[in-house]
């Protein structure tokens, strides 16, 4: 399986401001992934992070709200902007194995954000 | 698109006692079910998955069933062991036209008592 990396592990952040975490993947990969696991509860899907174009936003989910980068086949970016309370969660990078309908997914660590 | 409904939400079993979680899902199209356990402040790591035309797979003390008719599948773990206490997240993937993401259940939190 790959060796996702993300930073930061963990940050508190002050209310209106943004962050990024960046994701890097030890070896080339066809899908990359955005999870949001809210305290407690499951995991939601933002976002698909298209290498060369734009990403792909699930329901709910907005640019604006959640840029993503893929610059290339190894490393992505999630910036949560203008966060409030509510955006405290767990981030998580993912990716799939193999082709997108037969790959499995595996998980980076996560980035615990707390917005106050 | 694609829900899934999963229980029990929490689970409390003995040590050496089995468990059983189960998922239900609505798009009969779907076609490749994981279980991911995590542990706490840890990220969920992949345990087992099945594939649509399996019905049943192994591994040691953890199985998994399929019942593609009924549209459910369910997670067995024997002769639980108190490190198996965790949240468990069973998801589904429906193939597609750029579907290749999972949709997760809510998660069963299990707790094995020594």
């Amino acid at each position: 399986s790959a060796v996702i990396s993300q930073k930061p592990s963990r940050d508190i952040c002050q209310r209106g401001t943004s962050l990024t975490i960046q994701c890097q993947v030890d070896s080339q990969v066809t899908m990359m992934f955005w999870y949001r696991q809210q305290p407690g509860q499951s995991l939601t899907l933002i976002a698909t992070a298209n290498q060369g174009s734009e990403a792909t936003y699930e329901s709910g989910f907005v640019i604006d709200k959640f840029p993503i980068s893929r610059p290339n086949l190894t490393f992505s970016t999630l910036t949560v902007s203008n966060m409030s309370p509510e955006d405290s969660s767990i981030y998580l990078c993912s990716v799939s194995s193999g082709t997108g309908l037969t790959g499995e997914l595996f998980f980076g660590e996560g980035s615990r954000l707390t917005v106050l | 698109g694609e829900n899934v409904e999963q229980h029990p939400s929490t689970l409390s079993v003995q040590e050496g006692d089995s468990a059983v979680i189960k998922c239900t899902y609505s798009d009969s199209a779907s076609n490749y079910f994981p279980w991911y356990k995590q542990e706490l402040g840890k990220r969920p790591q992949l345990i087992i998955d099945i594939r649509s035309n399996v019905g049943e797979k192994k591994d040691q003390r953890i199985a998994v069933t399929l019942n593609k008719t009924a549209k459910h599948f369910s997670l067995h773990i024997t002769e639980t062991q108190p490190e198996d206490s965790a949240v468990y997240f069973c998801a589904v993937r429906t193939s597609g036209a750029g579907s290749y993401q999972l949709t997760f259940g809510k998660g069963t939190k299990l707790s094995v008592i020594p």
